[in-house]
């Protein structure tokens, strides 16, 4: 069954340092997204990605993100300076462009700012 | 804008137990309704959707979920739960049928013991 691989499953990082999430998204999906959960919080909702742009994005993905499909495989989420705040599970998802499918979750990169 | 409800942050049942996880949602908008499973080390699983229709929706290992526009819920049910089950399950809403931008809730961990 194809599913949406992440990695690393697990990242630690320090303060200020730059990160990048890799995500492969489930082959000839066209719709991507980045969701985060901070521990003991509520998976939010960060950006959705359509041909080759940015669709949607929330209050919480700020100049400090960004997403790039750099090789149209790849979905990267990058981290230009990373904070403590950060700290959080990153969940990346893809969907069919064809009718009502669902969004297809990976298993999460967890993400340790110290 | 919306938001999601888990009342219960966690249930503990006995296998074999019918078992309920409660989720209500507030929204100024139309939504359509997801119910998402977590197994340990694994991403997000489409449960079951409310798109229209019957508001009794059926979906995967014997779940089910009935949606109530007046009370504005969807309550997610089973009536005998395998250790098997045990999971985090999050309720989440979209403004979009195809579950673009989901807000979810809190989670709800099921604990099943034998």
């Amino acid at each position: 069954e194809p599913e949406v691989t992440q990695t690393p499953s697990h990242q630690v990082t320090q303060m200020g340092q730059e990160v990048i999430l890799r995500c492969v998204p489930i082959s000839n999906h066209l719709y991507f997204y980045w969701y985060r959960q901070i521990l003991g919080q509520k998976v939010e909702f960060l950006v959705s990605f359509y041909n080759n742009e940015i669709s949607e994005k929330s209050e919480i993905f700020d100049d400090q993100f960004s997403v790039e499909r750099p090789d149209g495989s790849n979905f990267t989420l990058k981290i230009r300076s990373t904070k403590l705040e950060d700290s959080a599970m990153y969940f990346c998802a893809s969907r069919s462009r064809y009718g009502n499918t669902e969004a297809f979750f990976g298993q999460g990169t967890r993400l340790t700012v110290v | 804008a919306q938001s999601v409800t888990q009342l219960d942050s966690q249930v503990p049942v006995f296998e074999e137990a019918p078992v309920e996880l409660r989720c209500n949602y507030s929204s100024s908008v139309s939504v359509y309704l997801f119910w998402y499973v977590q197994y340990p080390n694994q991403g997000l699983q489409l449960l079951l959707k409310y798109l229209s229709g019957s508001t009794l929706v059926k979906g995967i290992n014997g779940f089910e979920a009935e949606f109530n526009k007046s009370q504005t819920s969807f309550h997610l049910r089973k009536p005998s739960v395998h250790i098997s089950d045990t999971a985090e399950y999050f309720c989440a809403v979209s403004v979009d049928n195809a579950g673009n931008m989901l807000t979810f809730g809190g989670g709800t961990r099921l604990m099943v013991k034998p």
